[in-house]
């Protein structure tokens, strides 16, 4: 089966608190690619990151940070500093070598309080 | 603005009328998907198309649902005899389809349906 699991429905912390949001998949192919999307309240998916299963090597940009593991099959975001400007809904997504449609995780409503 | 556009952003309906949702991929863009995504739900692909040929249709696809991509440019989404459990948001994204890039799917703003 493929399938992404996002636990974290819900996480709010304080402005500049570092926080992590997990994500776990699911996949038989040996050939995927994950991604996280951001969804602000105005709705539209703006592409964060997307990683390939051949890299796991981790990624910095900015606050943002990725680690992957295959090992676990994880691939968590982490925000360093958070600002309210962070407040979101954050997807983790899979997509796997045979198919062409990106499968979402149910998203961790993300709050960061001033 | 380069990005996917998707029109209108708001629809709101009566149960049973037929309405149509237009998406404009990134021109470049060759693959075009349309997906739906429900309240507190990530979005669950519906159909794609690589130019004007729809290549894969997803089970929540009803016979109720149609999409087209005639000139393999814009796309439209029609859902007829509505009912209340297609009020979602209906989002389109493109992708190049080829290259080093080709699965990174960029997103447009979404219509929002509400059937009444």
């Amino acid at each position: 089966a493929q399938k992404v699991t996002q636990a974290q429905t819900e996480i709010s912390v304080v402005e500049k608190e570092d926080v992590t949001l997990d994500c776990v998949y699911e996949t038989r192919d040996t050939t995927y690619y994950l991604f996280w999307y951001k969804q602000p309240p105005s709705g539209e998916l703006v592409f964060l990151i997307r990683r390939n299963s051949f890299d796991e090597q981790n990624e910095i940009s900015g606050r943002y940070s990725w680690n992957f593991q295959k090992s676990t099959s994880s691939f968590n975001f982490t925000i360093t500093a958070s600002q309210v400007v962070d407040s979101a809904v954050y997807f983790c997504a899979l997509l796997y070598s045979s198919a062409s449609k990106i499968i979402f995780g149910s998203g961790t409503r993300l709050s960061i309080r001033p | 603005d380069t990005g996917v556009s998707q029109d209108p952003r708001h629809k709101i309906t009566k149960r049973g009328q037929n309405v149509t949702f237009r998406c404009d991929p990134i021109s470049e863009h060759n693959r075009l998907y349309w997906y739906r995504q429900t309240l507190g739900q990530g979005p669950e692909f519906l159909t794609y198309f690589q130019n004007e040929a729809q290549l894969e249709k997803s089970r929540l696809l009803s016979d109720r649902f149609s999409a087209e991509r005639p000139k393999g440019s814009f796309s439209t989404l029609e859902i007829q005899r509505t009912e209340q459990g297609d009020s979602a948001m209906y989002l389109c994204a493109s992708s190049l389809g080829s290259g080093p890039n080709y699965n990174e799917q960029f997103f447009g703003p979404g219509t929002r349906l509400t059937v009444l």
